[in-house]
Parts: C-alpha cells; sequence; structure tokens
C-alpha cells in the first residue's frame, strides 16, 4: 500500500518568514496530493492541493509544488502569521478527492512573535 | 459548501460498554465514508471503508467485531466501539463523499475510556 513519510515533525519559525514541510510517497500510481491544516481538537482543513498533471499550485501566501519523478511533494508559507500555527498533514490518493487517502505523519509549525 | 455532521463531539464511557458515533452528510448523498483514528500527537488512520448498502472494508490490523460499522443510508454511517477499553481512547473522525462530490471530515469526535 500507499507510505507517506512526512519532514520535519515539528518546526519553529519567526513571524514573517517562511515555512517548508516535505513530504514523499511511495506508490506512484498516486495521483492527488492535498495538505490539512489541523488546530487541536478539530477537524483536519483542506488549504490546498494538488494533481499529478501540475507541477505546482500557490493560493495567496501558500504554495505546493510536486516532483512526480521524485515522489515528493512540498508546502510552502510565505509571510508566516501566529495563526498559521497548527499541525499541518500531507497526503496522498491513488484517484483523487473522494477516495481513500494515506496520511503523513504531520508537522507542527509554531510561528513565534 | 458541504455540510458533515458527526455526534457527539465528545464522551466518556466506562470499561466495557459501546459507545457509537454518528456521521451525517446534510446537503448531499454520502456514497463513501471513510473513519479514521488519531491518537494524540499522531497522524489519521484510516480505520475503514464504507459505501452506502455494503459491509464495510476495514483496513489491516482494525478489528471488525469491536468497530461496527454501519452504512445503512445515504446520509448516515455509524461507527460503534463495542466492549471499549482505556486503549481505545482516541479521536475518531469520518470522512464524507458523495458521487460527484469532493470529501469532508465531520467535526471528529473524542473518546475516553476510564
Amino acid at each position: 500500500g500507499e507510505n507517506v513519510e512526512q519532514h520535519p515533525s515539528t518546526l519553529s519559525v519567526q513571524e514573517g518568514d517562511s515555512a517548508v514541510i516535505k513530504c514523499t510517497y511511495s506508490d506512484s500510481a498516486s495521483n492527488y496530493f492535498p495538505w490539512y491544516k489541523q488546530e487541536l481538537g478539530k477537524r483536519p482543513q483542506l488549504i490546498i492541493d494538488i494533481r499529478s498533471n501540475v507541477g505546482e499550485k500557490k493560493d495567496q501566501r501558500i504554495a505546493v509544488t510536486l516532483n512526480k519523478t521524485a515522489k515528493h511533494f512540498s508546502l510552502h508559507i510565505t509571510e508566516t502569521q501566529p495563526e498559521d500555527s497548527a499541525v499541518y498533514f500531507c497526503a496522498a490518493s491513488k484517484t483523487g478527492t473522494a477516495s481513500k487517502l494515506t496520511f503523513g505523519t504531520g508537522t507542527r509549525l509554531q510561528v513565534t512573535l | 459548501g458541504a455540510v458533515v455532521s458527526q455526534h457527539p463531539s465528545w464522551v466518556i464511557c466506562k470499561s466495557g460498554t459501546s459507545v457509537k458515533i454518528e456521521c451525517r452528510s446534510l446537503d448531499f448523498q454520502a456514497t463513501t465514508m471513510f473513519w479514521y483514528r488519531q491518537f494524540p500527537k499522531q497522524s489519521l488512520m484510516l480505520m475503514a471503508t464504507s459505501n452506502e448498502g455494503s459491509k464495510a472494508t476495514y483496513e489491516q490490523g482494525v478489528e471488525k467485531d469491536k468497530f461496527l460499522i454501519n452504512h445503512a443510508s445515504l446520509t448516515l454511517s455509524t461507527l460503534t466501539v463495542t466492549s471499549a477499553h482505556p486503549e481505545d481512547s482516541s479521536f475518531y473522525i469520518c470522512r464524507v463523499s458523495g458521487a460527484n462530490t469532493e470529501a469532508f471530515f465531520g467535526q471528529g469526535t473524542r473518546l475516553t475510556v476510564v
């Protein structure tokens, strides 16, 4: 089955700096890669996603890049703000948004003032 | 957007009792439901996948007789934790998809077994 690895497990940045979280996946058939933000005790919130036919996608301060050859994808957050502090999960699936997701291990992002 | 409602949001039960968690899709037909479990400071682990009217498909290592899943209608799926023990204490969350919609998470249920 699919295996998704995520690094780092914790990340501390100063407000205004950029944060980068990286994930690798094992199944070359995976074609959908969402990123979720989860605050303590709450449901994961989809913040951005990318499909395998695209190499990069950007939404305001958030961007995701995908390297299919190397089977890795990354989340980039620029101009970080304290409200960006949360746990971030990457995920991968084979058949799109409504299918079974395999999640990464999570990254706890702390944005300090 | 589509709304998924999960209840209860938290529950405390005695060891040996059973707990039922409900997941409802409020404005679309839920053809597939995914149930995840998340231990503190860990990732979401898929427990089982259910399609309306069919038996659930359980992931390896998940006991189907302990975690009973019922998906009898297009708007409701339930997860029953039978004979709960302290090690079953966790955050349980459903993820729901329709035929032509993306998938949405429920609010999650914090289960504490004492």
